[in-house]
């Protein structure tokens, strides 16, 4: 079945930075986009940005541009994460999401169908 | 940027009666990219309805999606007690996506 396993929860100082892992596995990587979303407690969904597996193309949220970072390794199915210059507002669970895009009777849709179980990040001093 | 509104905060029900759930954006959002989740506490998002109306697989009938523009809405006609959760809006455009605050649906 669809899955995404991402990597354990992680502690920072300040300043430090986090490379959150999402292993994808159950469908072709490289065919379906996979999008960062992070929580923090009590809070709602923030999304961070998108990448592209096939072609490594990514898109940011303004808030975290020149902060975060998502790559991809196609030959192991994983997507990363990373995210710099650590505060501790960064606290939070951060998910990886699976998009679907499909068009029908020339309408597009778009959604996240596949998450991750989420990785807690701590930032504390 | 977009900006998502829901309301209300929390929706305090019983079990057996509708639910209904508004999401408001701050500009016209193409029906075909509002998307509804349910989170509950300690889980990742489920995702529930796309394209304003259509249902996931595997999701009862008992929710269903309606609106356009900028005026959504999210009704759950009898509440079952697996239901008491919290609901996302989410709309993509431009290659951004936006979230709405959330809506708490709790038992009465």
């Amino acid at each position: 079945q669809v899955q995404l396993v991402q990597s354990g929860a992680e502690v920072k100082k300040p300043g430090a930075s986090v490379k959150v892992s999402c292993k994808a596995s159950g469908y072709t990587f490289t065919n379906y986009d996979i999008n960062w979303v992070r929580q923090a407690t009590g809070q709602g969904l923030e999304w961070m940005g998108w990448m592209n597996p096939n072609s490594g193309d990514t898109g940011y949220a303004q808030k975290f541009q020149g902060r975060v970072t998502i790559t991809r390794n196609t030959s192991i199915t994983m997507a990363y994460m990373e995210l710099s210059s650590l505060r501790s507002e960064d606290t939070a669970v951060y998910y990886c999401a699976r998009v679907v895009r499909w068009a029908l009777a020339s309408t597009d849709y778009y959604y996240l169908d596949v998450w991750g179980k989420g990785t807690t990040v701590t930032v504390s001093s | 940027e977009i900006v998502l509104t829901q309301s209300p905060g929390t929706l305090s029900l019983s079990p057996g009666e509708r639910a209904t759930l508004s999401c408001r954006a701050s500009q016209s959002v193409s029906s075909s990219y509002l998307v509804w989740y349910q989170q509950k506490p300690g889980q990742a998002p489920r995702f529930l309805i796309y394209g304003a109306s259509r249902r996931a697989i595997g999701i009862p009938d008992r929710f269903s999606g309606s609106g356009s523009g900028t005026d959504f809405t999210l009704t759950i006609s009898r509440l079952e007690p697996e239901d008491f959760a919290v609901y996302y809006c989410q709309q993509y455009g431009s290659s951004l996506l936006t979230f709405g605050g959330g809506t708490k649906v709790e038992i009465k």
